[in-house]
C-alpha cells in the first residue's frame, strides 16, 4: 500500500536518551517534512527536505536533527530528549506540485506519539 | 507575526449544515488548505483555494476571500463520521505552511 510509514507508533523515553523516529515513503515525493502536534497549537514544522541530499530548518528545530540520504527515508533524531519534546510527531511528504513549486497536498504518516519522562 | 484563527470547538446535528471559519494574517499568500483529522489519526487533505470564490467537492465546499483574509469550510448533510478536527493552513510568501490550531467538530444524533 502506497504511503508513508512511521515507526515507532508510540514510545516512552527517559530524559537524556537519544531517539530516532523513522519515516519512509514509497510515493517518490521529493519533499518531506517533520511536524509536531501539541494540544491547542497548530502543527509546527521542525525540519524539512525539498529533495534528497538537502535539509532545512523549520519553526522549531532546536533539539532535533534530520538527514535525507535518499528519496524514501527521512529520519528525525532527538539527540538528548527533554520533557518538552513530549508530543505527537507527524512525517509528511509532497510532490511539490503546489503554487510556485511549493507544497501541494501533504500526505501524512500515522504519527509517532513520544513521551519523555 | 503570522496568525491563523479558527474556533476551538463546534457542535452540530446529524443531517444539518455547519460552517467552520478561518481568518488569517500572514506574510503573503500562496493558497489556503483545509485538512480533516480524526482523533488519533493523521490529517488528510480536503481542499485547496488560491483564488477567491467557492470550491465545491461533494458534501464539502471551501470559500476564500483574499481581501478579507477569510475562508470557510462548509459541510452539508452532516454524518456522524464527520466528527473530527478541521485544520486550516495558509501557504505564505516563502511557500511555508502556517497552521491553525484546528476546530473540533462534534456531531450529535
Amino acid at each position: 500500500i502506497a504511503g508513508i510509514t512511521q515507526a515507532p507508533t508510540s514510545q516512552i523515553l527517559a530524559a537524556g536518551r537519544r531517539m530516532t523516529l523513522r519515516c519512509t515513503q514509497d510515493m517518490r515525493h521529493n519533499a518531506m517534512y517533520w511536524y509536531r502536534q501539541d494540544l491547542g497549537l497548530g502543527l509546527r514544522l521542525i525540519h524539512y527536505s525539498n529533495t534528497a541530499g538537502t535539509t532545512g530548518k523549520g519553526e522549531v528545530p532546536d533539539g532535533y536533527s534530520v538527514s535525507r540520504a535518499n528519496t524514501d527515508d527521512f529520519p528525525l533524531t532527538l539527540a538528548s530528549a527533554v520533557p518538552s519534546q513530549t508530543s505527537v510527531y507527524f512525517c509528511a511528504s509532497s510532490d511539490g506540485s503546489g503554487t510556485g513549486g511549493g507544497p501541494g497536498e501533504l500526505f501524512f504518516g500515522e504519527g509517532s506519539r513520544l513521551t519523555v519522562l | 507575526g503570522q496568525n491563523i484563527d479558527q474556533p476551538t470547538e463546534m457542535t452540530a446535528t446529524e443531517g444539518a449544515i455547519v460552517q467552520i471559519n478561518c481568518t488569517y494574517q500572514t506574510s503573503g499568500f500562496n493558497g489556503l488548505f483545509w485538512y480533516q483529522q480524526h482523533a488519533g489519526e493523521a490529517p488528510t487533505f480536503l481542499s485547496y483555494n488560491v483564488l477567491d470564490g467557492l470550491e465545491e467537492k461533494g458534501r464539502f465546499s471551501s470559500f476564500l476571500s483574499r481581501s478579507k483574509g477569510y475562508s470557510y469550510l462548509l459541510l452539508k448533510e452532516l454524518q456522524m463520521k464527520d466528527s473530527a478536527s478541521y485544520l486550516c493552513a495558509v501557504m505564505d510568501s516563502n511557500y511555508q505552511l502556517i497552521w491553525g490550531a484546528g476546530t473540533k467538530l462534534i456531531i450529535k444524533p
